[in-house]
């Protein structure tokens, strides 16, 4: 079992919808959980970081944590072309992230 | 404030050679990671260093190695290079080492062993 899965992908939405991406870990400990965004050919961008269990709005974006099921999501409200990305889901414990190998996003027109 | 610079972007190297890369953080970033990614396998974590000292370390062989300098610059360094060692390889600098510090990553050098 790998330490972070995230949805196999790709998902697909129209523009204007919600994008739901889905992650969960393994390790219990992990204290520290983050959303990386990385376009074709781009290295990944810090888009957000939660720690605690609950939501984290940050404009169209929201994290949501739940410790007790290891799980940890990100909505995409209103999704735009420009959000069509590769996202990463990636979980601290110790200083050390790992990342999950991503799931990549279409936005259609 | 300039990012996290990496150089060089693109290295063309012969199996068996050795390899150096190097990374500068955003200034006051003293802690430096490096990453490795493959389609097949993601982003891989290698080592991380702060103020001049591993701190963590990957599953990678000893022939992956690096250093961070007392301006908080860091080499990679690859010797005796295998085909599977292409990839693109990230740099990430953080504040601090605490795990509620994201990372600011760099462009990457791609790497191709051939």
């Amino acid at each position: 079992q790998k330490e972070v899965e995230q949805n196999s992908g790709p998902l697909s939405v129209p523009e204007g919808a919600i994008a739901s991406l889905n992650c969960t870990y393994s390790d219990r400990v992990s204290q520290s959980f983050f959303w990386y965004r990385q376009y074709s050919g781009k290295s990944p961008e810090l888009i957000m970081s939660i720690y605690s269990n609950g939501d984290k709005e940050d404009g169209r974006f929201t994290a949501q944590l739940n410790k007790a099921s290891q799980y940890v999501s990100l909505l995409i409200r209103d999704s735009q072309p420009s959000d069509s990305a590769t996202y990463l889901c990636a979980v601290s414990r110790a200083g050390k992230s790992t990342f999950g190998d991503g799931t990549t996003l279409t936005v259609k027109p | 404030k300039a990012g996290v610079t990496q150089t060089p972007r693109y290295l063309i190297k012969t199996r068996g050679q050795q390899v150096t890369l190097s990374c500068s953080p955003i200034s006051g970033h003293r802690s430096v990671s490096w990453y490795q990614q493959t389609p097949g396998q993601g982003l891989q974590f290698l080592f991380e260093y702060f103020s001049e000292t591993q701190r963590n370390k990957g599953n990678f062989p000893g022939r992956f190695s690096g250093r961070q300098f007392s301006n908080s610059r860091s080499e990679m360094n690859v010797s005796t290079l295998e085909l599977g060692d292409s990839a693109l390889y990230l740099c990430a600098s953080r504040a601090g080492t605490a795990g509620e510090y994201g990372y600011t990553f760099g462009s990457g050098t791609r790497l191709t062993v051939v």
